[in-house]
């Protein structure tokens, strides 16, 4: 069974320093992996996406996630923290099994929070 | 291309009615998945269609049912509504279910 593990339901950073977003997989196939970001009011965007082509993998707005297999994470990052940056995370896993089409499995959700 | 549009956006009914929320996914997707968000029980899928058919589907009871029409179009409906049914219902749209979803911004219903 898939499931999606996100390690802090909060996150508090400085404008300017370093993001890191934790999140653990598990999954009987070779996933697809997603992060998803939600601003308040709003539905959901794309952030990126992992597929097997690159364990590193390059988002919108200067993030990153590095997928580790070994070590069942994929975790999101981002070098400086922007105020703009402030919203709900998701980490999202999808198992390209034919009876799991259009099924995404959501983690709980990290709030990340931005400091003047 | 314009992106997943949902409507009506906010909806306040009251328990025991019935509701419908519509979703009109990116042009030439032609698959539609639904989710349910709300603060205790985070996202979780409703079901998926595509060409008309619902493909796959979680675990909620039979009150909620969906359709979808042969322009792509999906609609979703919660009959006999309780307290519990109150949150941001998000549809999403894909080409042919195993892509990327792109998500509409939500309907938010309030169960009274």
């Amino acid at each position: 069974a898939q499931s999606v593990t996100q390690l802090d339901s909060h996150v508090s950073v400085s404008e300017g320093t370093p993001v890191l977003l934790r999140c653990n997989y598990s999954s009987s196939y070779s996933p697809s992996l997603f992060w998803y970001v939600q601003h308040p009011n709003k539905g959901l965007q794309l952030l990126l996406k992992y597929t097997s082509a690159a364990t590193l993998v390059k988002g919108i707005n200067g993030f990153e996630a590095e997928f580790k297999k070994s070590e069942t994470s994929f975790h999101l990052t981002k070098p400086s923290a922007h105020m703009s940056d402030a919203a709900e995370y998701f980490c999202v896993v999808s198992d390209p099994g034919s009876s799991n089409t259009g099924k995404l499995i959501f983690g709980q959700g990290t709030t990340l929070q931005v400091k003047p | 291309k314009a992106g997943v549009t949902q409507t009506p956006r906010y909806l306040i009914k009251t328990r025991g009615q019935q509701v419908t929320l519509s979703c009109s996914p990116i042009s030439g997707h032609r698959s539609v998945s639904w989710y349910q968000q709300t603060p205790g029980q985070g996202l979780q899928f409703l079901f998926e269609y595509f060409s008309e058919t619902q493909r796959n589907k979680g675990n909620f009871p039979g009150r909620f049912s969906g359709r979808q029409f042969s322009n792509s179009r999906s609609e979703m409906n919660v009959s006999t509504l309780e307290l519990g049914d109150s949150a941001l219902y998000l549809c999403a749209s894909s080409p042919g279910g195993q892509e990327t979803q792109y998500f509409g911004p939500g309907t938010r219903l309030l169960v009274l």
